[in-house]
């Protein structure tokens, strides 16, 4: 079957850096995306991996290793703003996309 | 600004009362999605039209239907709401199909009394 881990929830401290993790199985791969969704609102693009390695866009990275089927997102110089569902998702060979259920992200002063 | 607009942001209905949602769209993209979210879960897709051509995911229950008038609009319609289908509903865009990035409107958060 497909199916994507992400942990549930996370607590961090202003400032400092927190890494999210994916694991996934999925029928074939075409790229894993991470999104950012704050509470009650629409998700919103943050990256996409589809060969083997770190990306870095600003304060946030994401790293693939397709051999591992593992993924984390990066996140640095934590704000507060940064609390947020942060959701997983891959796309199998069909193009299809498998969502995790997200990993809300609390961020403390 | 291109973007996603959904309307109504908030829809309170009775049990049984059919609503409409509607999308639209001004970044010309081909595909447009329907997504169901509950609390702390993954966005489930219903439906996906590529152009006119309509999609229906195999477990979208048949109280939900959709249409896709033109390429900018698209509506979501539950005929006979129950309690199960109160969610954030969702409306995303892609240029194409394959991996592209989905573009998603606000969302209408949708009560059933």
């Amino acid at each position: 079957g497909q199916n994507i881990d992400q942990p549930t929830e996370m607590t961090a401290t202003e400032g400092a850096i927190v890494q999210i993790n994916c694991t996934y199985q999925t029928s074939g791969f075409n790229g894993l995306f991470w999104y950012q969704q704050h509470a009650g609102e629409a998700p919103t693009f943050l990256s996409y991996n589809v060969l083997d390695g770190l990306e870095e866009k600003g304060r946030f990275s994401s790293f693939l290793s397709r051999s591992k089927g593992y993924s984390y997102l990066l996140l640095k110089e934590l704000q507060m703003k940064d609390s947020a569902s942060y959701l997983c998702a891959t796309m199998d060979s069909n193009y299809q996309l498998i969502w995790g259920a997200g990993t809300k992200l609390i961020i403390k002063p | 600004d291109a973007m996603v607009i959904q309307n109504p942001r908030y829809q309170v209905t009775q049990f049984g009362k059919p609503v409409t949602l509607s999308c639209s769209q001004t970044l010309n993209h081909n595909v447009m999605y329907w997504y169901q979210q509950k609390s702390s879960q993954a966005p489930k897709l219903l439906f996906h039209y590529y152009d006119k051509d309509f999609n229906n995911e195999a477990d979208t229950p048949d109280n939900f239907q959709s249409r896709r008038p033109n390429t900018s609009f698209c509506f979501l319609d539950i005929r006979s709401p129950g309690l199960g289908d109160a969610a954030m509903y969702l409306c995303a865009t892609s240029r194409d199909t394959g991996a592209n990035v989905l573009t998603f409107g606000a969302g209408s958060r949708l009560t059933v009394l």
